[in-house]
């Protein structure tokens, strides 16, 4: 059974640095790339970018671009997100998900999702 | 970017009705060489991550109730619950995977009547 694990909720401050997780399960981790999607309070999904975990190539959003930083680890079949200087607008849910096997980019399955709140 | 604009934002359907969104894209999301359209929908309920509902606009993604069905092309799309029950109560998008960046609709909730 395919499964995306995320880490849990997070609260920073403006300022501090972070590193959220999304371990998969139950297929070959590098067989499909990682997306990383934001849905920021009462708003819709956003496409952040993506990464390869085969050899950890990323594509960012023009939009997150130089704002995070994707990586992956192969030996745990992890991703991560990371932020250098969280900002109060970074508060939102995060999701990773993974290129469907063959949908084209379509994801076909989905972490819980986890809550990042920055606040002072 | 390709805009992707649903309608209606929300809507209120009895049980068993029909229920149906309209998602419209800004440029073509349809491959002439492979006669694909990119185009994905989700469903989101409360508290749950989202879930993959319908790709290549119109093929039922696995485990997916056949209530749920997919149609269009170009740049019109239509996701439709033939039958609405309780638990298709969520915010339903649609994604184009066309061209960088991907992006979503602005999502339409559904509710019962």
């Amino acid at each position: 059974e395919v499964r995306l694990v995320q880490s849990g909720l997070e609260v920073k401050k403006p300022g501090e640095s972070l590193k959220i997780s999304c371990q998969a399960s139950g297929y070959k981790f590098v067989s499909n790339y990682i997306a990383w999607v934001r849905q920021m309070p009462g708003e819709g999904l956003e496409w952040m970018g993506i990464i390869y975990p085969s050899d950890s190539s990323s594509s960012y959003s023009r939009y997150f671009q130089g704002q995070v930083t994707f990586s992956a680890d192969e030996s745990i079949n992890t991703a991560y997100l990371q932020w250098s200087s969280l900002k109060p607008s970074d508060t939102a849910m995060y999701y990773c998900a993974r290129q469907h096997d063959s949908g084209g980019d379509s994801f076909d399955f989905w972490g819980q999702g986890t809550m990042v709140v920055v606040s002072s | 970017d390709i805009v992707m604009t649903q309608s209606p934002d929300s809507l209120a359907v009895s049980l068993g009705e029909r229920a149906t969104i309209n998602c419209k894209s800004g440029h073509s999301v349809s491959y002439n060489s492979n006669n694909k359209n990119y185009l994905a929908w989700y469903q989101l309920k409360a508290g749950h991550p989202p879930k993959l509902l319908i790709y290549w606009a119109s093929t039922r993604a696995f485990g997916v109730p056949d209530r749920f069905s997919g149609s269009g092309s170009g740049t019109d799309f239509t996701l439709t619950i033939s039958s609405l029950q309780a638990e298709d109560v969520a915010v339903y998008y649609c994604q184009q995977h066309f061209s960088t960046p991907w992006t979503f609709g602005q999502g339409t909730k559904v509710e019962i009547k």
